[in-house]
Protein backbone atom coordinates (compact mmCIF):
# COMPACT_ATOMS: atom_id res chain seq x y z
CA UNK A 1 0.00 0.00 0.00
CA UNK A 2 0.98 3.69 -0.27
CA UNK A 3 1.04 5.71 2.78
CA UNK A 4 2.08 9.71 2.98
CA UNK A 5 1.86 11.58 6.30
CA UNK A 6 2.51 15.25 7.58
CA UNK A 7 1.66 17.38 10.50
CA UNK A 8 -2.31 18.84 9.46
CA UNK A 9 -0.89 22.10 10.83
CA UNK A 10 1.91 24.47 11.89
CA UNK A 11 2.14 27.86 13.43
CA UNK A 12 5.71 30.44 13.32
CA UNK A 13 6.57 33.30 13.76
CA UNK A 14 7.86 35.68 11.14
CA UNK A 15 11.42 35.86 10.47
CA UNK A 16 12.24 32.06 11.99
CA UNK A 17 12.67 28.59 11.16
CA UNK A 18 9.95 26.38 10.49
CA UNK A 19 10.28 22.17 9.64
CA UNK A 20 7.75 19.96 8.07
CA UNK A 21 8.09 16.66 8.03
CA UNK A 22 7.00 13.94 5.29
CA UNK A 23 6.86 10.24 6.03
CA UNK A 24 6.01 7.85 3.50
CA UNK A 25 5.62 4.38 2.66
CA UNK A 26 5.28 3.73 -1.35
CA UNK A 27 6.36 0.74 -3.57
CA UNK A 28 7.91 1.88 -6.68
CA UNK A 29 9.49 5.22 -5.01
CA UNK A 30 11.09 7.59 -7.71
CA UNK A 31 11.41 10.67 -6.20
CA UNK A 32 9.56 13.14 -3.60
CA UNK A 33 8.19 16.40 -4.42
CA UNK A 34 6.98 19.52 -2.36
CA UNK A 35 4.33 21.85 -3.42
CA UNK A 36 3.38 25.04 -1.92
CA UNK A 37 -0.32 26.01 -2.08
CA UNK A 38 -2.08 29.22 -1.20
CA UNK A 39 -5.75 29.28 -0.74
CA UNK A 40 -7.64 28.83 -3.51
CA UNK A 41 -4.80 28.82 -5.96
CA UNK A 42 -3.11 25.62 -7.57
CA UNK A 43 -0.07 24.16 -5.94
CA UNK A 44 3.65 25.44 -7.04
CA UNK A 45 6.67 23.43 -7.80
CA UNK A 46 9.21 23.76 -4.89
CA UNK A 47 11.91 20.77 -5.08
CA UNK A 48 12.25 17.31 -6.23
CA UNK A 49 14.59 14.41 -4.45
CA UNK A 50 15.67 11.62 -5.71
CA UNK A 51 19.00 10.69 -4.13
CA UNK A 52 19.39 10.96 -0.29
CA UNK A 53 20.62 14.15 0.85
CA UNK A 54 19.61 17.91 1.24
CA UNK A 55 18.62 20.23 -1.59
CA UNK A 56 19.22 23.97 -1.14
CA UNK A 57 17.35 26.66 -3.07
CA UNK A 58 17.27 30.30 -1.39
CA UNK A 59 14.96 30.19 1.92
CA UNK A 60 13.68 26.64 1.48
CA UNK A 61 15.69 23.51 1.54
CA UNK A 62 14.51 20.16 1.16
CA UNK A 63 15.75 16.77 2.51
CA UNK A 64 15.67 13.21 1.56
CA UNK A 65 16.23 9.38 3.67
CA UNK A 66 15.41 7.10 1.35
CA UNK A 67 16.00 4.01 4.08
CA UNK A 68 13.96 5.52 6.43
CA UNK A 69 11.06 6.89 4.10
CA UNK A 70 11.50 10.61 5.40
CA UNK A 71 11.40 13.77 4.11
CA UNK A 72 11.79 17.78 5.20
CA UNK A 73 10.86 21.10 3.82
CA UNK A 74 12.83 23.80 5.54
CA UNK A 75 12.26 27.34 5.26
CA UNK A 76 14.07 29.89 6.89
CA UNK A 77 13.41 33.59 7.79
CA UNK A 78 9.64 33.26 7.39
CA UNK A 79 7.73 35.63 5.70
CA UNK A 80 3.89 36.32 5.98
CA UNK A 81 3.25 35.14 2.64
CA UNK A 82 5.08 31.84 3.07
CA UNK A 83 1.61 31.13 4.96
CA UNK A 84 0.09 28.14 2.95
CA UNK A 85 -0.51 24.51 2.28
CA UNK A 86 2.67 22.59 1.83
CA UNK A 87 2.33 19.38 0.23
CA UNK A 88 4.35 16.34 -0.02
CA UNK A 89 4.25 14.09 -3.01
CA UNK A 90 6.31 10.89 -3.53
CA UNK A 91 6.10 9.70 -7.57
CA UNK A 92 5.18 5.68 -7.80
CA UNK A 93 7.03 3.95 -10.81
CA UNK A 94 4.57 1.78 -10.64
CA UNK A 95 0.98 2.79 -11.00
CA UNK A 96 3.08 5.84 -12.93
CA UNK A 97 1.40 9.42 -10.93
CA UNK A 98 2.27 11.23 -7.58
CA UNK A 99 0.82 10.22 -4.76
CA UNK A 100 0.13 13.43 -2.27
CA UNK A 101 -0.10 13.64 1.14
CA UNK A 102 -2.66 15.34 3.07
CA UNK A 103 -0.41 18.80 2.82
CA UNK A 104 0.41 20.65 6.21
CA UNK A 105 -1.08 24.13 6.54
CA UNK A 106 1.42 26.30 7.83
CA UNK A 107 0.31 29.93 9.46
CA UNK A 108 2.74 32.80 10.04
CA UNK A 109 2.27 34.73 12.48
CA UNK A 110 3.83 38.46 12.86
CA UNK B 1 9.30 26.24 -14.20
CA UNK B 2 6.99 24.80 -17.39
CA UNK B 3 3.68 26.98 -18.17
CA UNK B 4 0.11 25.06 -17.82
CA UNK B 5 -2.38 26.88 -18.01
CA UNK B 6 -6.33 25.70 -17.82
CA UNK B 7 -9.50 27.44 -19.12
CA UNK B 8 -11.75 28.79 -17.59
CA UNK B 9 -10.91 29.86 -14.51
CA UNK B 10 -13.76 29.74 -12.84
CA UNK B 11 -17.30 28.68 -14.35
CA UNK B 12 -20.61 28.47 -12.87
CA UNK B 13 -23.30 26.25 -14.19
CA UNK B 14 -26.69 24.95 -13.96
CA UNK B 15 -28.07 21.45 -12.77
CA UNK B 16 -27.84 19.32 -15.54
CA UNK B 17 -24.93 21.10 -17.79
CA UNK B 18 -22.08 20.01 -19.05
CA UNK B 19 -18.88 21.97 -18.71
CA UNK B 20 -15.66 21.94 -20.81
CA UNK B 21 -12.65 22.54 -18.84
CA UNK B 22 -8.90 22.50 -20.53
CA UNK B 23 -5.43 22.31 -19.89
CA UNK B 24 -2.56 23.62 -22.24
CA UNK B 25 1.10 22.73 -21.47
CA UNK B 26 2.56 26.17 -22.93
CA UNK B 27 6.15 25.30 -23.60
CA UNK B 28 6.63 21.76 -23.24
CA UNK B 29 5.39 18.69 -24.95
CA UNK B 30 3.36 16.59 -22.07
CA UNK B 31 3.46 13.28 -22.90
CA UNK B 32 1.13 12.89 -19.62
CA UNK B 33 -1.60 14.97 -18.27
CA UNK B 34 -3.25 14.40 -14.82
CA UNK B 35 -7.10 15.69 -13.55
CA UNK B 36 -7.21 16.43 -10.08
CA UNK B 37 -10.41 17.44 -7.55
CA UNK B 38 -9.61 19.66 -4.72
CA UNK B 39 -12.62 19.97 -2.31
CA UNK B 40 -11.83 22.29 0.69
CA UNK B 41 -8.98 22.27 3.21
CA UNK B 42 -8.64 18.62 1.63
CA UNK B 43 -5.62 17.34 -0.71
CA UNK B 44 -5.67 17.10 -4.16
CA UNK B 45 -7.34 13.80 -5.20
CA UNK B 46 -6.64 12.46 -8.51
CA UNK B 47 -9.22 11.42 -10.94
CA UNK B 48 -7.66 10.06 -13.98
CA UNK B 49 -4.33 10.20 -16.00
CA UNK B 50 -4.34 10.92 -19.60
CA UNK B 51 -1.00 9.67 -22.18
CA UNK B 52 -1.81 11.54 -25.92
CA UNK B 53 -3.76 9.28 -28.32
CA UNK B 54 -5.03 6.88 -25.64
CA UNK B 55 -7.71 6.01 -23.32
CA UNK B 56 -7.45 7.81 -20.07
CA UNK B 57 -7.20 5.52 -17.15
CA UNK B 58 -9.78 7.08 -14.39
CA UNK B 59 -8.74 6.05 -10.52
CA UNK B 60 -11.24 3.72 -8.72
CA UNK B 61 -14.59 5.43 -7.65
CA UNK B 62 -14.29 7.92 -10.47
CA UNK B 63 -17.05 7.36 -13.16
CA UNK B 64 -15.54 7.82 -16.56
CA UNK B 65 -19.06 8.46 -18.56
CA UNK B 66 -19.82 11.45 -16.33
CA UNK B 67 -16.11 12.74 -16.71
CA UNK B 68 -15.13 12.66 -20.08
CA UNK B 69 -11.54 13.16 -20.95
CA UNK B 70 -9.67 13.82 -24.01
CA UNK B 71 -5.98 14.22 -24.54
CA UNK B 72 -5.87 15.22 -28.08
CA UNK B 73 -2.27 16.79 -28.48
CA UNK B 74 0.80 16.71 -26.29
CA UNK B 75 -0.04 20.08 -25.28
CA UNK B 76 -4.15 19.72 -24.72
CA UNK B 77 -6.26 17.96 -22.58
CA UNK B 78 -9.76 18.58 -21.63
CA UNK B 79 -12.14 17.49 -19.12
CA UNK B 80 -15.78 17.13 -19.64
CA UNK B 81 -18.25 17.34 -16.48
CA UNK B 82 -21.35 15.88 -17.94
CA UNK B 83 -24.25 16.17 -16.22
CA UNK B 84 -23.45 18.67 -13.50
CA UNK B 85 -24.67 18.23 -10.10
CA UNK B 86 -24.30 20.41 -6.95
CA UNK B 87 -21.61 17.81 -5.63
CA UNK B 88 -19.58 18.20 -8.43
CA UNK B 89 -18.83 21.05 -7.21
CA UNK B 90 -15.12 21.66 -6.49
CA UNK B 91 -11.47 23.10 -7.84
CA UNK B 92 -10.15 21.20 -10.29
CA UNK B 93 -6.82 20.90 -11.33
CA UNK B 94 -4.60 19.46 -14.31
CA UNK B 95 -1.18 18.81 -14.00
CA UNK B 96 1.39 18.31 -17.12
CA UNK B 97 4.25 15.80 -17.28
CA UNK B 98 6.77 15.72 -19.65
CA UNK B 99 9.22 12.32 -20.32
CA UNK B 100 11.12 13.38 -17.29
CA UNK B 101 9.38 12.44 -13.46
CA UNK B 102 11.21 15.57 -12.23
CA UNK B 103 8.83 18.01 -14.47
CA UNK B 104 5.42 17.74 -13.47
CA UNK B 105 3.75 20.99 -13.42
CA UNK B 106 0.19 22.02 -12.21
CA UNK B 107 -2.71 24.42 -14.13
CA UNK B 108 -4.05 27.69 -12.20
CA UNK B 109 -7.14 25.31 -11.25
CA UNK B 110 -10.85 25.84 -12.27
CA UNK B 111 -13.47 26.65 -9.73
CA UNK B 112 -16.99 24.78 -10.91
CA UNK B 113 -19.69 25.99 -8.98
CA UNK B 114 -22.83 23.97 -10.19
CA UNK B 115 -26.00 25.67 -8.98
Amino acid sequence: GQNIDQPTEMTATEGAIVQINCTYQTSGFNGLFWYQQHAGEAPTFLSYNVLDGLEEKGRFSSFLSRSKGYSYLLLKELQMKDSASYLCAVWNTGFQKLVFGTGTRLLVSP
Amino acid sequence: GAVVSQHPSWVICKSGTSVKIECRSLDFQATTMFWYRQFPKQSLMLMATSNEGSKATYEQGVEKDKFLINHASLTLSTLTVTSAHPEDSSFYICSARSNRVSEQYFGPGTRLTVT
